[in-house]
């Protein structure tokens, strides 16, 4: 069955680096989300894209973020500077389009900022 | 009041009983209703998809949308050990997800 992956599935920085999580959406989706979730919270919009354009954004996806699929594959997600409140699971998440409620997500990439 | 409230648990159930499990909502915009599956440091798995109102049966899970009372429900009927999880409901009336803080779900063996 397809899935969603997500690499690197723990990510360590220092406060103030930049890092990249990477995501392969199913195959022939679309639609692409990325959402976090703080330990202990609720797992959070952060931003759509479709058709390699943001088409909806949280007031949490703030200029330090971005958003790429530089390739037919994969699905990015930058943190310019990071900050210690930036650490939390990071989750991709893709839909064919046909439902785009229904969204399928990765496992995950765990962001630790030190 | 919160957009989506769902009441984290924990919920301990013995083999075979039935799991219930429920979240109510403000905004009366949301027509999507989701169920979603997670288990420790992994990602939401999505289980059930139900639009508008109504019920909607997929085996051992059916799920329940009221929206005149701004409330959706979960029953997993004979709960097995691995159902042992945390249930997060999510809702939409366009395409990002709001999702509920997750009920922890402990089946006893």
């Amino acid at each position: 069955e397809p899935e969603v992956t997500q690499t690197p599935s723990h990510q360590v920085t220092q406060m103030g680096q930049e890092v990249i999580l990477r995501c392969v959406p199913i195959s022939n989706h679309l639609y692409f989300y990325w959402y976090r979730q703080i330990l202990g919270q609720k797992v959070e919009f952060l931003v759509s894209f479709y058709n390699n354009e943001i088409s909806e954004k949280s007031e949490i996806f703030d200029d330090q973020f971005s958003v790429e699929r530089p390739d037919g594959s994969n699905f990015t997600l930058k943190i310019r500077s990071t900050k210690l409140e930036d650490s939390a699971m990071y989750f991709c998440a893709s839909n064919g389009g046909r439902n785009r409620h229904e969204q399928y997500f990765g496992p995950g990439t765990r962001l630790t900022v030190t | 009041q919160k957009e989506v409230e769902q009441d984290p648990g924990p919920l301990s159930v013995p083999e075979g009983a039935i799991v219930s499990l429920n979240c109510t909502y403000s905004n009366s915009a949301f027509q999507y209703f989701m169920w979603y599956r997670q288990y420790s440091r992994k990602g939401p798995e999505l289980l059930m998809y139900t639009y508008s109102s109504g019920n909607k049966e997929d085996g051992r899970f059916t799920a329940q949308v009221d929206k005149s009372s701004k409330y959706i429900s979960l029953f997993i009927r004979d709960s097995q050990p691995s159902d042992s999880a945390t249930y997060l409901c999510a809702m939409s009336d366009d395409y990002k997800l709001s999702f509920g803080a997750g009920t922890t779900v402990t089946v006893r063996a």
